[in-house]
């Protein structure tokens, strides 16, 4: 069974700092898909970003960049400068296609409170 | 605004009684998801239909039901509610089954 882990249950910054956020995951699927969404204290779930197994090339739009280590499993969110918005709960999630192929569900970690301060 | 759509935003309802939570998702996606968020569970997957079709189901209980209308919106339906169905219920929509998923912004249950 596919497993997301979000080791880092809460992280406290001061404005300015950069703060990484953790995940590793488990699979036997040899293509997949995996995503970070953020939900703010308003309670959406606002994506953020896509990046499919044959991709390792890391990524970086604004402050936000992330880091996907294929043989270590883990696919590492930083966020440079941290802002009072960036406060949320961040969650990674594996895509895994089920039934034959016919269908996809997402398995998300257990998220990791970031609290950014003046 | 991802542009999926849900309603009611919150919903206060007691033990026993039945619930619709409703969704349309984005234009031009054919498939709708629906996940559950407790505080115990987190994030948990409950069921997808493409296109009017069930495809895959997770955690369902068999208490919960949902279905995809021809004009794509979905329902889901909680029944015999019990005080453990205190949740939020996102919907989420994406183009096919690889392609990012999109939320709404979830319809919070509570269940007194």
């Amino acid at each position: 069974a596919q497993k997301v882990t979000q080791a880092q249950t809460e992280i406290s910054v001061v404005e300015k700092e950069d703060v990484t956020l953790d995940c590793v995951y488990e699979t036997r699927d040899t293509t997949y898909y995996l995503f970070w969404y953020k939900q703010p204290p308003s309670g959406e779930l606002v994506f953020l970003i896509r990046r499919n197994s044959f991709d390792e090339q890391n990524e970086i739009s604004g402050r936000y960049s992330w880091n996907f280590q294929k043989s270590a499993s883990s696919f590492n969110f930083t966020i440079t400068a941290s802002q009072v918005v960036d406060s949320a709960v961040y969650f990674c999630a594996l895509s895994e296609v089920i039934n034959t192929g016919t269908a996809s569900k997402l398995t998300f970690g257990t998220g990791t409170r970031l609290q950014v301060t003046l | 605004d991802s542009g999926v759509t849900q309603t009611p935003k919150h919903l206060i309802t007691a033990t026993g009684q039945r619930v619709t939570l409703r969704c349309s998702p984005r234009s031009g996606d054919l498939s709708v998801y629906w996940y559950q968020q407790s505080l115990d569970q987190g994030l948990q997957f409950l069921i997808q239909y493409y296109n009017g079709e069930e495809r895959a189901k997770g955690n369902i209980l068999e208490r919960f039901s949902a279905q995809q209308f021809p004009d794509l919106h979905s329902e889901l339906n909680l029944s015999s509610l019990e005080l453990g169905d205190s949740a939020l219920y996102f919907c989420a929509s994406s183009t096919d089954r690889w392609d990012t998923q999109y939320f709404g912004p979830g319809t919070r249950l509570t269940v007194l």
